[in-house]
């Protein structure tokens, strides 16, 4: 289970702040991608990056702005959110984007709580 | 749009015994993929199965297995002499191919929690 890692794993802001979420992942994988989790609600796909370039955004809003620098390495930098965006954020890995390598890895998440 | 449905919040099973969690889909798209994940109390979420559309032949994993009908749009989960560790939130997925599509599409439902009583 320590194939990819989330910090923090719990996180408290403000609506006026900005804060980042991090992700790492030891498995050598080319793509990482971004989920949302909120309860009774299916899990939503956020972003997908796949050799650091974004091949999928589906329609996120901009207060959410990732960054992959490497293929490692995966961030969510988080501004201006609002109370409906507390949910658990999840990190998840794959080999590449193409079906017979693109199981997702998925990190623990971090627990968002916007006040 | 294609849409992953499952319409069992909540199932309980009693240890050793057989387990069917069901999932829907809608889709257009005729070649497709479909998963289910098992996501334990604060653990982290993995793979159970997987199924290519194209094959007729139901994808099996140990003690799980899958009931694909194609047809029917339907996707259900088996899991056989259930243990206290298969309890967990289970997700059925829906992946199109990103090739023929041009978007990628990763689709989860809304998650059947199972619980296993001793």
């Amino acid at each position: 289970e320590t194939g990819v890692t989330q910090t923090p794993r719990h996180l408290v802001m403000g609506m006026t702040n900005k804060k980042s979420l991090k992700c790492e992942q030891h498995l050598g994988h080319n793509a990482m991608y971004w989920y949302k989790q909120s309860a009774k609600k299916p899990l939503e796909l956020m972003f997908v990056y796949s050799l650091e370039e974004r091949v999928e955004n589906n329609s996120v809003p901009s207060r959410f702005s990732p960054e992959c620098p490497n293929s490692s390495h995966l961030f969510l930098h988080l501004h201006t959110l609002q109370p409906e965006d507390s949910a658990l954020y999840l990190c998840a890995s794959s080999q590449d984007t193409g079906y017979f390598t693109d199981t997702q890895y998925f990190g623990p998440g971090t627990r968002l709580t916007v006040l | 749009a294609q849409t992953v449905t499952q319409s069992q919040p909540e199932m309980s099973v009693q240890e050793a015994e057989t387990v069917t969690l069901s999932c829907t889909y809608d889709t257009s798209e005729s070649d497709y993929y479909l998963f289910w994940y098992k996501q334990p109390p604060s653990r982290q979420m993995i793979l159970v199965i997987r199924q290519e559309a194209y094959k007729q032949q139901n994808a099996t994993e140990n003690r799980f297995s899958v009931n694909f009908q194609k047809a029917a749009k339907s996707f259900s989960l088996k899991i056989s002499d259930s243990q206290l560790g298969d309890a967990a939130m289970y997700f059925c997925a829906y992946r199109s191919s990103a090739i023929t599509s041009g978007t990628y599409k990763y689709i989860f439902g809304t998650g059947t929690r199972l619980k296993v009583l001793a």
